[in-house]
């Protein structure tokens, strides 16, 4: 149980296009997910936590405006990185909590972001 | 603010060698701690957690103990495999539900 998945799992994309990544709960309701971003051998940095049905809450130094969050149904959340360039390279990763098990996260796969 | 001090890595050792990787937490009250093992090009995965103090998690041979009194919740593994080569985070709980990480250790496990 408790099944995270992201898709797609590596985008190549050319810099200035947006992409959108999917994170699903697949047999659970998630009214919390999170995004984390992952540079080469460093640990998981927290982007933004999005609530079902409401906006977003992004951590200080992140562009809400560059990474659009949505949490439009219990399963589902996007990030989609408008007009992307070559620094937004890296890899995502969403995880999504449980209600009644506090600060437990479920994670996804990640997504390979590279942009050219 | 709440934060996650990991043994720095990269840490290499040969198999059934005895492992240890430290980590303490800051004591902003009474945390769930946690370790999440990341395999290469993938997410994130719940090693084992504890939940109070005295506690212990375990999971695949590997055991951590909530010590408050250290603040510390090293992980241990009697012995390591090939397999086990992975990248550890050491992880609390903040607040309801977001998670503080450590900075990761990196292991490699050599036959």
């Amino acid at each position: 149980g408790a099944v995270v998945s992201q898709h797609p799992s590596r985008v190549i994309c050319k810099s200035g296009t947006s992409v959108k990544i999917e994170c699903r709960s697949l047999d659970f309701q998630a009214t919390t997910m999170f995004w984390y971003r992952q540079f080469p051998k460093q640990s998981l940095m927290l982007m933004a936590t999005s609530n079902e049905g409401s906006k977003a809450t992004y951590e200080q130094g992140v562009e809400k405006d560059k990474f659009l969050i949505n949490h439009a149904s219990l399963t589902l959340s996007t990030l989609t990185v408008t007009s992307a360039h070559p620094e937004d390279s890296s890899f995502y990763i969403c995880s999504a909590g449980l209600v009644g098990l506090p600060s437990e996260q479920f994670f996804g796969p990640g997504t390979r972001l590279t942009v050219l | 603010g709440d934060s996650v001090t990991q043994m720095e890595g990269p840490v290499t050792l040969s198999e059934e060698a005895f492992l240890t990787i430290n980590c303490t937490y800051t004591a902003t009250g009474y945390p769930s701690l946690f370790w999440y093992v990341q395999y290469p090009g993938e997410g994130l995965q719940l090693l084992l957690k504890a939940t109070k103090a005295d506690d212990k998690g375990s999971n695949k041979g590997f055991e951590a103990t909530y010590r408050k009194e250290t603040t510390s919740f090293h992980l241990e593994k009697g012995s390591v495999q090939v397999s086990d080569s992975a990248v550890y985070f050491c992880a609390r709980g903040q607040g309801a539900q977001k998670l503080v990480f450590g900075q990761g250790t990196r292991l490699t496990i050599n036959p």
